[in-house]
């Protein structure tokens, strides 16, 4: 079976500051996978999803991702964090065929100082 | 706006009441689900509906009880419910069940007193 982790509890960057959130998979082939943002109070808002390509995915909000299939690895990036980037962040899973379910990572909760 | 609506936003309800949450989708989606998310723990699938069909039930308490009554509509009935069950309840529908993006509503706040 699948499974994902966010190595990061919580991270805390400065404002305009570079950001990179891990994320890590175990799958025996290549899996769809995708990062979601959490915002307090709301649900899961999809950033950006790799399905096959191009490795180094673009997200909205300024966000890119890069797979790594010899890391297996999937972590998330931001050149310039903003004060309105302070969420929960969910890595995702999907196995590369219908009727299965996505597993999600335990999240990394982001905190941007001034 | 993410095309997924839940009602009520927030809802407190007593161990003994019967309530109901709502979600709409008008995405055309075919597959829709229910997660919980409890403070500490991760996203919980509880259920799933492909095609109006329950297709998941990851042992959920036969207190949560889900209707599917067309594509569009989910809901989730609630009854006699213990403290524990308090948490945020998001719905979340997509193309069709598996390796497709799923969009999520906004959740209901649910608390037990």
């Amino acid at each position: 079976a699948q499974s994902v982790t966010q190595p990061d509890i919580h991270i805390t960057v400065s404002e305009g500051a570079s950001l990179e959130l891990r994320c890590n998979y175990s799958y025996g082939a290549t899996p769809y996978l995708f990062w979601y943002v959490q915002s307090p109070g709301q649900g899961l808002q999809l950033l950006l999803k790799y399905f096959s390509g191009d490795t180094l995915v673009q997200g909205i909000k300024g966000f890119e991702a890069e797979f790594k299939r010899s890391q297996s690895s999937f972590n998330l990036r931001k050149p310039s964090v903003h004060w309105s980037d302070a969420a929960e962040y969910f890595c995702a899973v999907a196995p590369d065929n219908y009727g299965q379910n996505f597993v999600f990572g335990p999240g990394t909760r982001l905190s941007v100082l001034p | 706006e993410t095309g997924v609506t839940q009602t009520p936003r927030h809802l407190v309800m007593g161990m003994t009441n019967k309530k109901s949450l709502k979600c709409e989708q008008h995405l055309g989606h075919n597959a829709m689900y229910w997660y919980k998310q409890s403070a500490k723990k991760p996203l919980e699938l509880m259920f799933v509906y492909n095609f109006k069909e329950q297709t998941e039930n990851n042992s959920v308490p036969s207190r949560f009880s889900p209707e599917c009554p067309n594509s569009s509509h989910l809901f989730l009935h609630l009854h006699t419910l213990q403290p524990e069950d308090s948490a945020l309840y998001l719905c979340a529908s997509s193309q069709e069940w598996g390796a497709q993006p799923q969009h999520f509503g906004d959740g209901t706040r649910l608390s037990i007193l």
